[in-house]
């Protein structure tokens, strides 16, 4: 079975200090890992993905993701936050070579930015 | 680019009440998904199709029901609205091999 653990249901930083927001996972076949983000009002909207190449994926608005299988994590960061970044971010994890791609989501990490 | 449409952003409706939420894409997608979305418990599955007239249970189909008589259109039925139901509700999309494409989302509130 596939589950995701997302660590801190809310995280707040300074506008360009790092962001790390931490996500673990449990499949018992090799995943397919994501990360969403929802901005208020709106439904999600894909940053990045992992399905096997590179195990450091890099997504849009300047997040990165680095798949650790030894850990079962895929934390997402980003060097320096900006105040457009605040918003809630969902990691999701599917079977590998599933072709309904069935999604299984976190709790959510609602992240503030503070100027 | 997908385009996923909920038919409706904003919708109140009465206990009781029989309720339709619809999701429109544009894609020729295979796959569609109706998730709720309640604050501090993320997305949870309530029903997806794979196939027109094909429909499967996920993980909190209770109170909920689906329709897929065309492709482009996957409808959720509240039967009987109930207020715990009051929620976000998400369609989302996918052909098999490409991540889930989501719509705006309605949020439905039942008093």
């Amino acid at each position: 079975a596939q589950s995701v653990t997302q660590l801190g249901s809310h995280v707040s930083v300074s506008e360009g200090a790092l962001v790390l927001l931490r996500c673990n996972y449990s499949s018992s076949v090799p995943p397919y890992l994501f990360w969403y983000v929802q901005y208020p009002n709106q439904g999600l909207q894909l940053l990045l993905k992992y399905t096997s190449a590179a195990t450091l994926v890099k997504g849009i608005n300047g997040f990165e993701a680095e798949f650790k299988k030894s850990e079962t994590s895929f934390h997402l960061t980003k060097p320096s936050a900006h105040m457009s970044d605040a918003a809630e971010y969902f990691c999701a994890v599917s079977k590998r070579g599933s072709t309904l791609g069935r999604l299984y989501f976190g709790r959510g990490t609602q992240l503030t930015v503070w100027p | 680019d997908v385009k996923v449409t909920q038919s409706s952003r904003y919708l109140v409706k009465r206990t009781g009440e029989k309720v339709f939420l619809e999701c429109v894409q544009d894609m020729d997608h295979e796959n569609m998904f109706w998730y709720r979305q309640d604050p501090g418990l993320g997305l949870r599955l309530i029903y997806f199709s794979y196939d027109v007239k094909m429909k499967e249970k996920g993980d909190i189909p209770e109170g909920y029901s689906v329709s897929r008589e065309k492709k482009e259109r996957f409808s959720l039925i509240l039967e009987s609205a109930s207020t715990n139901q009051t929620s976000m509700y998400l369609c989302a999309t996918e052909d098999g091999n490409q991540p889930q494409h989501f719509g705006d989302g309605t949020r439905l509130s039942i008093l």
